[in-house]
């Protein structure tokens, strides 16, 4: 089946705008992770998802980051009045709820590539 | 906060050569995990490593955990030009499935 996908793949954005990126996991993947990673540095986790629930979003930098999954499936990180210290690779990815796979392994999407001017 | 450390940054090899990347944690972690990430790609998952002292071998990779579930390391033995990347190694300190990723140790392998 397909992996997990991403959308746009790129977003240039004036400082200011708001933009909407979107996930769509792997079926059948119950948990979804928002990660940001910075040029030359390793994903940073923002927020985890188990179906709908948001268990964790302490890796959110700001009130101007939000995320939601409101069916279980697809998810979309909002960032509000861009600034320039956004622009990074937005990462999405999803795994199978741990306890029926016995491992916490994630499948990672192709990422947005966000830049603010 | 918890912090995963991974050294060195950089590396590069002959054809051939061996590499290896270390990583530690500040906390104790229930496992560890390593990725993969080519140039312009994502992650893509190597390996998870969950008990004390654990040792795995993929091919020419072994992947290892230490006794004290803080640190681990990842050897590659004769690399090839396919190995190049970013490999990271990203620990989980508890059960929500929260990573948390080192900086990577990039490798470039000179054929």
């Amino acid at each position: 089946g397909a992996g997990v996908s991403q959308s746009p793949r790129y977003k240039v954005a004036k400082r200011g705008q708001d933009v909407a990126l979107r996930c769509d996991p792997i079926s059948g993947h119950v948990s979804l992770f928002w990660y940001q990673q910075a040029l030359g540095q390793g994903p940073e986790f923002l927020t985890y998802f188990q179906n709908e629930a948001q268990l964790d979003k302490s890796g959110l930098p700001s009130d101007r980051f939000f995320a939601e999954r409101p069916e279980g499936s697809v998810s979309t990180l909002k960032i509000q009045r861009t600034q320039q210290e956004d622009s990074a690779v937005y990462l999405c990815a999803s795994s199978l709820e741990p306890g029926l796979a016995g491992t916490y392994e994630q499948y990672f999407g192709p990422g947005t590539r966000l830049t603010v001017t | 906060g918890q912090q995963v450390m991974q050294i060195p940054q950089y590396q590069h090899v002959q054809e051939g050569e061996d590499f290896t990347t270390y990583c530690n944690s500040s906390t104790t972690l229930s496992n560890i995990q390593w990725y993969k990430q080519r140039p312009g790609g994502h992650p893509v998952f190597l390996i998870q490593l969950v008990k004390s002292g654990e040792v795995k071998k993929q091919k020419r990779l072994t992947f290892q955990f230490g006794e004290a579930k803080k640190n681990s390391s990842l050897h590659i033995t004769a690399t090839q030009t396919t190995d190049v990347g970013t490999y990271f190694c990203a620990g989980l300190p508890g059960n929500t499935g929260k990573l948390i990723f080192g900086q990577g140790t990039t490798l470039q392998v000179k054929p």
